[in-house]
């Protein structure tokens, strides 16, 4: 059965990249892969999703691996807010997600 | 404001007593859908909901029930709630397929005594 496996926790400094890593080995043909990050006491919130291309979005960029096994969440400059636990999600077109575990990111000063 | 409203935010129950959490979107969304977290298992998705009539069972279903009679709403419904039902809940609402962007509540802390 599909899934996402994800790094427990990454850290990062300030104002420096942040790359986090996804797994989706079992991704379908149709998947889309989706980053939603959540705050502490809040729900989730909407980073970036794509299908086979690379994107972009004022928040962060998604680049995809050329066989989908894989993508990677980049933030181009961490910052203290971005402190969160971010998931990686495997959306179907019949209305099912497939979560990841999420990878806590600690943004240190 | 385009938002997703879940009612109660916070519940204590006793095992056994009927209980629903509403959720209601603005947003003239197609797509809803429910979410369990628990500490060390993440979101889990408990059913979710095409369009009004259509539900389909999530990865944890067992113990709950929907309905979706109306566009904008999608409750949650425990019949006979479980001291293992006890988590945050979220419900998110998108527009349809796979590409919409998924608006989340600000989540349902449930106990079940």
């Amino acid at each position: 059965d599909a899934k996402t496996t994800q790094p427990n926790s990454m850290e990062s400094n300030e104002e420096e990249p942040v790359h986090l890593p996804c797994n989706h080995s079992t991704i379908s043909g149709t998947d889309y892969i989706h980053w939603y990050r959540q705050l502490p006491s809040q729900g989730p919130e909407y980073v970036i999703h794509g299908l086979t291309s690379n994107v972009n979005n004022r928040m962060a960029s998604l680049a995809i691996a050329e066989d989908r096994k894989s993508s990677t969440l980049i933030l181009h400059r961490a910052t203290l807010r971005d402190a969160a636990v971010y998931y990686c999600i495997l959306r179907r077109n019949t209305g099912k997600l497939i979560f990841g575990q999420g990878t806590t990111l600690q943004v240190k000063p | 404001e385009a938002q997703v409203t879940q009612n109660p935010r916070y519940l204590i129950t006793v095992t056994g007593k009927k209980l629903t959490v509403t959720c209601s979107q603005n947003m003239n969304h197609e797509y809803m859908s429910w979410y369990r977290q628990d500490p060390g298992l993440g979101l889990r998705q408990i059913y979710y909901s095409m369009n009004v009539e259509v539900t389909d069972k999530g990865d944890v279903p067992e113990g709950y029930k929907v309905s979706r009679k109306e566009k904008r709403n999608f409750p949650l419904i425990l019949e006979s709630p479980s001291p293992n039902q006890t988590s945050l809940y979220f419900c998110a609402s998108s527009t349809g397929g796979e590409v919409g962007e998924l608006f989340f509540g600000e989540g349902s802390r449930l106990t079940v005594l």
